[in-house]
C-alpha cells in the first residue's frame, strides 16, 4: 500500500537555527510531492509542491524541499526558521495514476521557541 | 484564495446518535470533494472521495454504511456519521479540488468529534 513517512512527531527549534524535516514515502510510479502547513487555529495550506522538472522547489515564506527520487525523499528545509514557523507540517504525495487521491504524513508539529 | 468552509469544528454526542459533517465550497465549484479522518499522531486518512451527482468513492476498509456522504450540489458534500460509537470519536477534515489537477487541494478546518 502507498504510505508517507514523516520521521518526527514534533521538533523544537530556537529563532534563527535551521531546520529539516524528513519525508520520505512508498509508490514505485510517477508522483506529484507537496508540504501542506496548518498554522494553530487555520486551514491546511499548500507550503509548496513537485511536479516535474528541478528536483529543488522553492515555496512561500523561504521553504524548499528537495526531491530526491532514488531516496523516494522530499525534505522540507528552511535556512532559518522563526517563531511565526510554528504549525504542522504535512508532507502528502499524489500518486499519478488518475483520480489523483492524496496520502498524507502524520504532520510534524514545529514549535520555535521565540 | 478558495475558501473551504467546514461546521461544526466541534461536536459532542452520545453513543448511538447521527452526526452530520458540512463542508462547503464558498467561491468555487468543486466536482469533487474529499473526506480524511484523523487520529492522534497518525497520518490524515483518505476515507472516501466525493463526487457531485454520483456516488461516494470509499477506501477500503471504511464502512459506507455508517459513512454517509452526499454531494447534491457543487458547493456542498456531508458526512454523516450514524449511530455513532465512541470508536468514531476523530477529527474529520474535507476538502475540495479546483479544476481537474491535483494540486488545487483547498480543506475544510476540520470538526473534532467526541462520542460518549
Amino acid at each position: 500500500a502507498q504510505s508517507v513517512s514523516q520521521h518526527n512527531h514534533h521538533v523544537i527549534l530556537s529563532e534563527a537555527a535551521s531546520l529539516e524535516l524528513g519525508c520520505n514515502y512508498s509508490y514505485g510510479g510517477t508522483v506529484n510531492l507537496f508540504w501542506y502547513v496548518q498554522y494553530p487555529g487555520q486551514h491546511l495550506q499548500l507550503l509548496l509542491k513537485y511536479f516535474s522538472g528541478d528536483p529543488l522547489v522553492k515555496g512561500i515564506k523561504g521553504f524548499e524541499a528537495e526531491f530526491i527520487k532514488s531516496k523516494f525523499s522530499f525534505n522540507l528545509r528552511k535556512p532559518s526558521v522563526q517563531w511565526s514557523d510554528t504549525a504542522e507540517y504535512f508532507c502528502a504525495v499524489t500518486p499519478n495514476t488518475g483520480g489523483f487521491k492524496t496520502i498524507f504524513g502524520a504532520g510534524t508539529r514545529l514549535f520555535v521557541k521565540a | 484564495g478558495a475558501v473551504v468552509s467546514q461546521h461544526p469544528s466541534w461536536v459532542i454526542c452520545k453513543s448511538g446518535t447521527s452526526v452530520k459533517i458540512e463542508c462547503r465550497s464558498l467561491d468555487f465549484q468543486a466536482t469533487t470533494m474529499f473526506w480524511y479522518r484523523q487520529f492522534p499522531k497518525q497520518s490524515l486518512m483518505l476515507m472516501a472521495t466525493s463526487n457531485e451527482g454520483s456516488k461516494a468513492t470509499y477506501e477500503q476498509g471504511v464502512e459506507k454504511d455508517k459513512f454517509l456522504i452526499n454531494h447534491a450540489s457543487l458547493t456542498l458534500s456531508t458526512l454523516t456519521v450514524t449511530s455513532a460509537h465512541p470508536e468514531d470519536s476523530s477529527f474529520y477534515i474535507c476538502s475540495a479540488r479546483l479544476g481537474q489537477g491535483p494540486e488545487k487541494l483547498f480543506f475544510g478546518s476540520g470538526t473534532q468529534l467526541s462520542v460518549l
